[in-house]
């Protein structure tokens, strides 16, 4: 599968703060999946990007593909408590498994 | 609910000995996924299975191995184990398999190797 790098590790932020992590990778991508895993929680799946330059949001949530399709990203406008968890990265190209990023884990200051 | 049932929640054994993590996918689902996650770490994919028959394999250790059942329930067998199998282990479902199928994770089982 594709490997795909996440950044950053960790992010601490303020509550109404602003949130981005971002997934890169050196060969082109077919899809981009993001998860979000609450802490003591499992994966759950958000979305999914498949067209270069693709924008989708959800709610406070803004997805994007790059054009080139290495790269993307999540970004949260004005954080809540409930955005606390890590979120994941995950892409399958040339293959039937998903390579999964290591993560972001977002921690939210009250 | 993500309709993927994960059985036990918790395990705990000792060194050297064999055990058996048991997932259902969700109702329509044919490829079941198993991911293994340690501390502060991602997931790593272990293996998956579509309809019965194995289609992806990543790294996963000799002592490991898996299977789906023709009612495409699937067992992971974790043998000889040892204290940096200590994880949590989770099962995902998709619809077809493919790389652009959403997976849907269980609750996961996390096993303690003492």
């Amino acid at each position: 599968g594709q490997q795909v790098m996440q950044i950053p590790q960790y992010q601490h932020v303020q509550e109404g703060e602003d949130f981005t992590t971002y997934c890169n990778s050196s060969t082109t991508l077919s899809n981009i999946q993001w998860y979000k895993q609450r802490p003591g929680g499992h994966p759950v799946f958000l979305i999914q990007l498949v067209k270069s330059g693709e924008v989708k949001k959800q709610k406070r949530l803004t997805f994007q593909f790059g054009e080139a399709k290495k790269n993307s990203s999540l970004h949260i406008t004005a954080t809540q408590t409930t955005d606390v968890g890590t979120y994941f990265c995950a892409s399958g190209a040339g293959s039937y498994q998903l390579t999964f990023g290591k993560g972001t884990k977002l921690s939210v200051i009250p | 609910d993500s309709g993927v049932t994960q059985t036990p929640k918790h395990l705990i054994t000792a060194t050297g000995q064999r055990v058996t993590l048991r997932c259902s996918p969700r109702s329509g689902d044919l490829s079941v996924y198993w991911y293994q996650q340690s501390l502060d770490q991602g997931l790593q994919f272990l293996i998956q299975y579509y309809n019965g028959e194995e289609r992806a394999k990543g790294n996963i250790l000799e002592r490991f191995s898996a299977q789906q059942f023709p009612d495409l329930h699937s067992e992971l067998n974790l043998s000889s184990l040892e204290l940096g199998d200590s994880a949590l282990y989770f099962c995902a479902s998709s619809v077809e398999g493919g790389r652009n199928s959403p997976l849907h994770f269980g609750n996961g089982t996390r096993l303690t190797v003492t």
